[in-house]
């Protein structure tokens, strides 16, 4: 079965670190990008930016660009989102999802495989 | 950075009305746009990709259109799990998406 798997629920406290994981499974992991998507309490869809696991290529959406890292393990399949230090405002529940065509070009970037989320907690 | 702007933020209708929802770009984005529908507690579903196909599984009642800064999904025909928050996504420059939609029961 072609799926994303993502990492359990965490509960940190703020200046605390975290990475959460998402594994996919049923097809070529090396050949399609994984993009990684936060979702607020309450609210939208926020894309945070996106890594092709074929050589490890990352693109940051600007408004995350040194809040977070995005990293991949080709040998494992297996595409990571990490925190140095987490706030209360990362509360969220974070997608990780992938493109419904292989290759590299950008051309195919619309998701249509999707994981079931991570829900991260800040709080003291 | 491209913004999407969806509109209405609500949309309050009854099963078996016309949903017709907006998406405008501050750019152009060619038809480098894509919809997607979520309901509560569960992930985003793609159903429109390059403005106007359709995803594999994708009822016929669904339908985009649009190019450049103006886009819109349709829905001929609303059934009762059409009912949920829909979201435009462009991936003319990096990707973004828009604020979202909600169809709610009238």
């Amino acid at each position: 079965e072609v799926q994303l798997v993502q990492s359990g629920a965490e509960l940190k406290k703020p200046g605390e670190s975290l990475k959460i994981s998402c594994k996919g499974s049923g097809y070529s992991f090396t050949n399609y990008w994984i993009g990684w998507v936060r979702q607020m309490p309450g609210k939208g869809l926020e894309w945070m930016g996106i890594i092709y696991p074929g050589d490890s290529d990352t693109r940051y959406i600007p408004s995350f660009q040194g809040q977070v890292t995005i990293s991949a393990d080709k040998s494992i399949s297996t595409a990571y989102l990490q925190w140095t230090s987490l706030k209360a405002s990362d509360t969220a529940m974070y997608y990780c999802a992938r493109p419904y065509s292989s290759g590299y070009s950008g051309s195919y970037w619309y998701f249509d495989l999707w994981g079931r989320g991570t829900l991260v907690t800040v709080s003291s | 950075e491209i913004v999407l702007t969806q509109s209405p933020a609500t949309l309050s209708l009854s099963p078996g009305e016309r949903a017709t929802l907006s998406c405008r770009a501050s750019q152009s984005v060619s038809s480098f746009l894509a919809w997607y529908q979520q309901k509560p507690g569960q992930a985003p579903r793609l159903l429109i990709y390059d403005a106007s196909n359709r995803a594999t599984g994708i009822p016929a009642r669904f339908s985009g259109s649009g190019s450049g800064t103006d886009f819109t999904l349709t829905i001929s025909s609303l059934e009762p799990e059409d009912f949920a928050v829909y979201y435009c996504q462009q991936r003319s420059n990096l990707l973004t998406f828009g604020g979202g939609t909600k169809v709610e029961i009238k």
